[in-house]
């Protein structure tokens, strides 16, 4: 059970959006910003977004992160055949003095 | 172009010694903190720890404290990750990564992977 909770699975047609939420508490993300990761069958993680927002260079702007509270979400708009992967949010968490990483969420395109 | 390339799989018995590395090129390899991954088969990502190494500083989640050793050469640009007397549980795919300036959970750059199978 991570502390992190992640829906285990998403799903979506083509060109739909779909939301990933990640939930925490006031020790993780309610304190500190969220890095988002897509992992494809198969290959390593890849950073998607950092600092709740923002997206490193390369990564399409169909990928958006938010944060509100102790949530984050993750949001991809225009669902491709290629976003089926694994999702998962990290943060910072202060009463592990580690960081952690959401269970995942895979997403499948319909 | 930004690189890390690590050491190839391993299997090895319980109770075996381990050292797997992480080679950094085409960036200041010291100015960077490292970061080890694990993923267990067919389960999510879990941060082991990370090492500066400019000072070979390093820092350990509390679920991996005491259980590896993290370390770095500079002067060859690589960082490790061992252990001491594997277990069957340690069967994973271990990942290196660097972890970016702009966050401290940023990871940017991430190696292919070193999957270390504990089989007796």
């Amino acid at each position: 059970q991570s502390v992190l909770t992640q829906p285990p699975s998403a799903s979506g047609t083509p060109g739909q959006r779909v939301t990933i939420s990640c939930s925490g508490s006031s020790s993780n993300i309610g304190g500190y910003s969220v890095s988002w990761y897509q992992q494809l069958p198969g290959t390593a993680p890849k950073l998607l977004i950092h600092t709740s927002n923002q997206r490193p260079s390369g990564v399409p702007a169909r990928f958006s992160g938010s944060k509100s509270g102790t949530s984050a979400s993750l949001a991809i708009s225009g669902l491709q055949s290629e976003d089926e992967a694994d999702y998962y949010c990290a943060t910072w968490d202060d009463s592990l003095n580690a960081v952690l990483f959401g269970g995942g969420t895979k997403l499948t395109v319909l | 172009e930004v690189q890390l390339v690590q050491s190839g799989a391993e299997v090895k018995k319980p109770g075996d010694s381990l050292k797997i590395s992480c080679k950094g090129s085409g960036y200041n390899f010291i100015a960077y903190w490292i970061a080890w991954v694990r993923q267990m088969p067919g389960k999510g990502l879990e941060w082991m720890g990370t090492i500066y190494p400019a000072d070979s500083d390093t820092r350990y989640s509390p679920s991996f404290q005491g259980q590896v050793t993290i370390s770095a050469d500079k002067s060859i640009s690589t960082a490790y990750l061992q252990w001491s007397s594997l277990q069957a549980s340690d069967t994973a795919m271990y990942y290196c990564a660097r972890l970016e300036v702009y966050s401290h959970t940023a990871l940017g750059y991430w190696g292919q992977g070193t999957l270390v199978t504990v089989s007796s």
